[in-house]
């Protein structure tokens, strides 16, 4: 069964701590990947679409990786802005989306 | 310019009552999704709509579950026969298209409280 599978659930991180965050997928067919960022009681927020294995995209403290099987989301010197909960999804060959369950970052001042 | 908005921000049904769920996409948008986000759950895509079709609606969770779209724009998602597990924020989106990788801007989301 196509699954995406995020993790950690959650993430503490003093401010300046960086880390990332993962994103493995199972799809028949991958017309993209991406990331988005949700804040508490409002609709996620695009951040990145990955498309091929090898490529990698940058915003602000954020980079995002693809390789075949996983993605991830680096975070540099993270601010307590920067606490939300990211979001994976991919889009199926079908035009399906496949959500994964999230991972909330807390950032610390 | 305006963002995709939906309506009502709140509902609050009881069981066994019709609900509508309105979604405005972003002018010029062809392509339009609907999502369904449990308490502490990852988002359930349901539906998209490329123009007016709905190439695929295996994703609806049940047949009390129905989302038409009329002029390439609005778009309603009719719960019939509300049920608690129904009780969930319902998002969507719209892009530009349904082209691959393709990024989708969300509204606010339509929260449903089915007592």
């Amino acid at each position: 069964e196509d699954q995406v599978t995020q993790s950690p659930e959650a993430l503490r991180l003093q401010e300046g701590e960086s880390s990332s965050l993962n994103c493995s997928y199972t799809v028949s067919g991958l017309r993209g990947l991406f990331w988005y960022r949700q804040d508490p009681g409002k609709g996620p927020e695009f951040l990145f679409t990955l498309y091929s294995a090898g490529e990698e995209k940058e915003k602000e403290r954020l980079k995002a990786t693809l390789t075949k099987k996983e993605s991830f989301l680096h975070i540099t010197a993270p601010k307590p802005e920067d606490s939300a909960t990211y979001l994976c999804a991919v889009q199926e060959q079908n035009n399906d989306m496949r959500f994964g369950a999230g991972t909330r970052l807390t950032v610390k001042p | 310019g305006a963002g995709v908005s939906q309506s009502p921000s709140n509902k609050v049904t009881e069981k066994g009552k019709d609900v509508e769920l309105r979604c405005d996409p972003i002018s010029g948008h062809t392509a339009l999704y609907w999502y369904r986000q449990s308490l502490g759950q990852g988002l359930e895509f349901l539906i998209y709509f490329q123009g007016n079709s709905a190439p695929d609606k295996s994703g609806l969770p049940s047949d009390r579950f129905s989302a038409e779209r009329t002029g390439g724009s609005v778009s309603t998602l009719t719960i019939q026969r509300t049920q608690q597990e129904d009780s969930a924020v319902y998002l969507c989106a719209s892009s530009l298209d349904i082209a691959g990788g393709r990024e989708q801007y969300f509204g606010p989301g339509t929260r449903l409280t089915v007592t």
